[in-house]
C-alpha cells in the first residue's frame, strides 16, 4: 500500500520558472509532512516541513501549499536556478516516528 | 555543523554473508533510524530506536535484521545473511527529538550483494 503519492516522477524547469511538485495522502493521522532534497551520492536532506493546522508555509524560494480536505499538499520552487537540480522526496508521518516517503521527483533546471 | 556519518560508504559482500553497517549519529540526539533506497526507488523506513531498544520497524526488517548501539556513539545496522534483494542504499538519521522534528540523514552505504 502506498502511503504517500508523488508527481511527477521527473521535471524540467526553466532557470526562473517555477517548479511544482505534488503529493497526496490517504492516512488522516498523518500530521507533519516534511520535504527532503537528495543531491546524488547525499542522503536526503531537510528543505521545508509543513504541519496541518497552516495551509502554506514559506521559507525563502520555497513553499509548501497545504490541503487538509483534498488531503494533498506541494512543493512550490519559486525563481528556480540550475543549483536546485536535484531529487525531491515528500513524506508523511502520524507519530512523528516512521516517515513515509513519496516516490521522489527529479528535478532539472536548464540555465 | 554537526552532522550523521556512515561507514563504510560502499560495502560488497556475497550472498548468505553477514555484513554490518555502522553509523554515528549527531552526538546529542535520541533517536536513531535506518532506511533503505534500492537504486532508482523510493527511500524506506526500516527500524526506529530509542533508549536502547526498537520503538518501531517496518516489515522488512525482519529476522535477519538486527540494530545496536554498542557504546554512546555508534549506531549499526547487522543483516545476518545477506540476499541480491538487499542491496540498495542504507541510511542512518537521528533527530534530536521525535515529533515533528527534523530527521538528519548521512550520506548512506551502497550495499552490493552478489
Amino acid at each position: 500500500q502506498q502511503q504517500v503519492k508523488q508527481s511527477p516522477q521527473s521535471l524540467i524547469v526553466q532557470k526562473g520558472g517555477i517548479s511544482i511538485i505534488n503529493c497526496a495522502y490517504e492516512n488522516t493521522a498523518f500530521d507533519y509532512f516534511p520535504w527532503y532534497q537528495q543531491f546524488p551520492g547525499k542522503g536526503p536532506a531537510l528543505l521545508i516541513a509543513i504541519r496541518p493546522d497552516v495551509s502554506e508555509k514559506k521559507e525563502g524560494r520555497f513553499t509548501i501549499s497545504f490541503n487538509k480536505s483534498a488531503k494533498q499538499f506541494s512543493l512550490h520552487i519559486m525563481d528556480s536556478q540550475p543549483g536546485d537540480s536535484a531529487t525531491y522526496f515528500c513524506a508523511a508521518s502520524d507519530t512523528g516516528n516512521q516517515f513515509y516517503f513519496g516516490t521522489g521527483t527529479s528535478l532539472t533546471v536548464i540555465p | 555543523e554537526p552532522e550523521v556519518t556512515q561507514t563504510p560508504s560502499h560495502q560488497v559482500t556475497q550472498m548468505g554473508q553477514e555484513v554490518i553497517l555502522r553509523c554515528v549519529p549527531i552526538s546529542n540526539h535520541l533517536y536513531f533510524y535506518w532506511y533503505r533506497q534500492i537504486l532508482g526507488q523510493k527511500v524506506e523506513f526500516l527500524v526506529s530506536f530509542y533508549n536502547n531498544e526498537i520503538s518501531e520497524k517496518s516489515e522488512i526488517f525482519d529476522d535477519q535484521f538486527s540494530v545496536e548501539r554498542p557504546d554512546g556513539s555508534n549506531f549499526t545496522l547487522k543483516i545476518r545473511s545477506t540476499k541480491l534483494e538487499d542491496s540498495a542504499m542504507y541510511f542512518c538519521a537521528s533527530s534530536l527529538q521525535l515529533s515533528y522534528n527534523e530527521q538528519f540523514f548521512g550520506p548512506g552505504t551502497r550495499l552490493t550483494v552478489l
